[in-house]
């Protein structure tokens, strides 16, 4: 079984600077997929950000990057010159083959003016 | 092209009662997936559908929660009776149909608004 595990319940940051968020996950699998979800109050989950496993390179998406360290099954977000609107709930998610798809149990993320 | 419909948004019941929440998903979308989210915490898998058939239910307390996926399309979650622990927002989520090779799996799963269920 997979398990994916955000350690941070909570952060904060000042408007415009720099946060990271944490997420690691446990699996046997060799191909899969990792993502980033934000869910603000309307809870609508929106894709951030995506990575496949396949791929050394970090994904990115304007201010949103991830550091993906598949040998230490970890996969940070970070998020640069932080906006009041980034204030939400972030969810890190592992998908499988089969489109199989397990959440952590997310940070939620106070952006402060 | 339109996303992920769930209705109703909202629901309040008593418990031992019934109810059920409807989702359509996007239009192709082979993969139907149904998560609890309890407040705080993250998305729990309940059943994951792909076409009409069930990929994955481990986590369905059975003898209570029901799911269907009639013509591979539409979705119906029941929960009878209901319990004051599962007061929670119910989301429906799809995603397009994976290839062969495990690196072809369709790569983002997109989500409705979800119902807010509360059992009184």
């Amino acid at each position: 079984a997979q398990t994916v595990t955000q350690s941070q319940p909570e952060m904060s940051v000042q408007e415009a600077e720099t946060v990271t968020l944490s997420c690691t996950y446990d699996t046997s699998e060799n191909n899969y997929y990792l993502f980033w979800y934000k869910q603000p109050p309307s809870r609508q989950m929106i894709l951030v950000i995506r990575q496949e496993a396949y791929k050394q390179q970090n994904a990115t998406e304007n201010r949103f990057s991830v550091n993906f360290q598949k040998a230490a099954k970890s996969f940070s977000l970070k998020i640069s010159d932080s906006q009041l609107g980034d204030t939400a709930m972030y969810f890190c998610a592992f998908m499988k083959t089969r489109n199989m798809l397990t959440f952590g149990g997310g940070t939620r993320l106070m952006v402060k003016p | 092209e339109a996303g992920v419909a769930q209705s109703p948004r909202y629901k309040i019941i008593e418990k031992r009662q019934s109810v059920a929440f409807w989702c359509n998903p996007i239009s192709g979308h082979a993969t139907l997936y149904w998560y609890q989210q309890i407040l705080g915490q993250g998305p729990k898998l309940l059943i994951q559908f792909q076409n009409n058939g069930v990929v994955d239910d481990s986590q369905l307390p059975k003898d209570r929660f029901s799911a269907e996926r009639l013509k591979g399309v539409d979705s119906t979650l029941k929960i009878q009776p209901a319990k004051l622990e599962d007061s929670a927002v119910y989301l429906c989520a799809s995603s397009s149909t994976p290839g062969q090779a495990a690196r072809m799996m369709n790569t983002e799963a997109f989500f409705g608004q979800g119902t807010r269920l509360t059992v009184v």
